[in-house]
């Protein structure tokens, strides 16, 4: 139940073109959706985030759409440049007030590819 | 200049050594963690702190200890018993704007 699913594994996109990725959770107890981007060798940053409250969450040239009933959120990279070149992941977090002490369960990752 | 400080970049072991990885955040967050990232995995948590000296394990914990004797401090002690510890290491801390982490620490076991 603490699984999160991503897809695709690995993504190529033309400058300019629209990235789409996906992820699926099991358990409805997670209340908080973030995306993270990581450059090779670097950690992890928080890219944008999500709460089952809203079904689209928009900052600049990403968007993240969240199907509550679906239990599926997906970012969206509008006019994909090379420099979004990266590895993206989604997690979810349980209610940080119980004894999950907000731990987040990550998706296995996509490897974005945006082609000049 | 707020952040997470995690040392060394680089770091080799050699096979039945114990190796320190620190990590260091002046944010004032309460919560820290320590994540393992393996090619083509998602990140795996060893072991997690809400507040000073209390801490839990995590998924992967075996092989692993940590402590927390201060709210900035976090270090991770990779064991012998730990059989394959080549990897990434990530910490982190959240606060209410989110989780962030470190730029990492890379063990190799030569």
């Amino acid at each position: 139940q603490q699984q999160v699913k991503q897809s695709p594994q690995s993504l190529i996109v033309q400058k300019g073109g629209i990235s789409i990725i996906n992820c699926a959770y099991e358990n409805t107890a997670f209340d908080y959706f973030p995306w993270y981007q990581q450059f090779p060798g670097k950690g992890p940053a928080l890219l944008i985030a999500i709460r089952p409250d809203v079904s689209e969450k928009k900052e600049g040239r990403f968007t993240i759409s969240f199907n509550k009933s679906a239990k599926q959120f997906s970012l969206h990279i509008m006019d994909s440049q090379p420099g979004d070149s990266a590895t993206y992941f989604c997690a979810a977090r349980r209610d940080a007030g119980g004894t999950s002490y907000g731990k987040l369960t990550f998706g296995q990752g996509t490897i974005l590819t945006v082609h000049p | 200049d707020g952040g997470i400080t995690q040392s060394p970049k680089y770091l080799f072991r050699k096979e039945g050594q114990n190796v320190t990885l620190s990590c260091e955040q002046n944010l004032n967050h309460d919560a820290m963690y320590w994540y393992r990232q393996d090619p083509g995995q998602g990140l795996r948590l060893i072991y997690y702190s809400q507040i000073v000296n209390d801490f839990q394990k995590g998924d992967i914990a075996e092989g692993y200890s940590v402590s927390r004797e201060k709210k900035e401090s976090f270090p991770l002690t990779v064991t012998s018993a730990q059989k394959n510890p080549t990897a990434f290491y990530l910490c982190a801390s959240r606060g209410r704007a989110g989780a962030f982490f470190g730029q990492g620490t890379r063990l190799t076991v030569v």
